[in-house]
């Protein structure tokens, strides 16, 4: 099984910063068609759970481009610009790599300083 | 607008089983793969497996071979995850999530079932 590491259980960040989460794996998320799976997801209080990056740095419709997907093999970064109010909320990442031993990271919650 | 519309939240008691639905909308069923995760209060995401829309097969993950059965209703456009046997760690939200058949990653997600279990 492939685990899935985020360091960070709680990043506390002004609004208008720049902050980076990351995600390890234990072995290389890189396919043989050359892409990494890797994905991304935002969990805030009463709203459904939103994918924002997939293949490590794709967005999906509609994110906005502050967020930013980033890495290969094994180390994984979500990067937001210019924090919104919005943005504060726990963040996931999750490997598809092995399927069906699916595995999410432990999830980084971001918090107003 | 795509939307995958759960059930309300139960309260069980040890022993007991429950079906919880999740309804899909603004998109062909079949076309695409539904998933199921488990979040345990105040813990993180916990991936149980999936069920193909089109064959009715179901998957599961290794700490959800025994008790759990994803199951459909297709003409209802409505996935199922049943859990039998209720222990009170069942006690968690349980999301579907829909996803390509080559699960890329999860597009969509259920608002989530709070299920509770407790004598």
């Amino acid at each position: 099984q492939i685990t899935l590491t985020q360091q960070a259980e709680s990043l506390w960040i002004s609004p208008g910063e720049r902050v980076s989460i990351t995600c390890r794996a234990s072995q290389s998320l890189l396919y043989t068609d050359g892409k990494h799976y890797l994905s991304w997801y935002q969990q805030r209080p009463g709203q459904t759970t939103k994918a924002l990056i997939y293949h490590a740095s794709v967005r999906t419709d509609g994110v906005p481009t502050r967020f930013i997907g980033s890495g290969s093999g094994t180390e994984f970064t979500l990067s937001i610009e210019h924090v919104q109010p919005e943005d504060f909320a726990i963040y996931y990442c999750l490997q598809t790599l092995k399927s069906p031993a699916l595995t999410f990271g432990s999830g980084t919650k971001l918090e107003i300083k | 607008q795509i939307q995958l519309v759960q059930s309300g939240p139960e309260l069980k008691k040890p022993g007991e089983s429950l079906k919880i639905s999740c309804k899909a909308s603004g998109y062909t069923f079949t076309d695409y793969a539904m998933q199921w995760v488990k979040q345990a209060p105040g813990k993180g995401l916990q991936y149980m497996g999936w069920i193909n829309t089109q064959t009715g097969k179901p998957t599961y993950a290794d700490d959800f071979k025994e008790r759990f059965v994803f199951s459909l209703e297709t003409s209802a456009s409505t996935a199922y995850l049943q859990i039998n046997n209720l222990k009170n760690e069942d006690t968690a939200t349980y999301f579907c999530a829909r996803s390509q058949f080559g699960v890329d990653y999860f597009d969509y997600w259920g608002q989530g079932v709070m299920v509770t279990v407790s004598s």
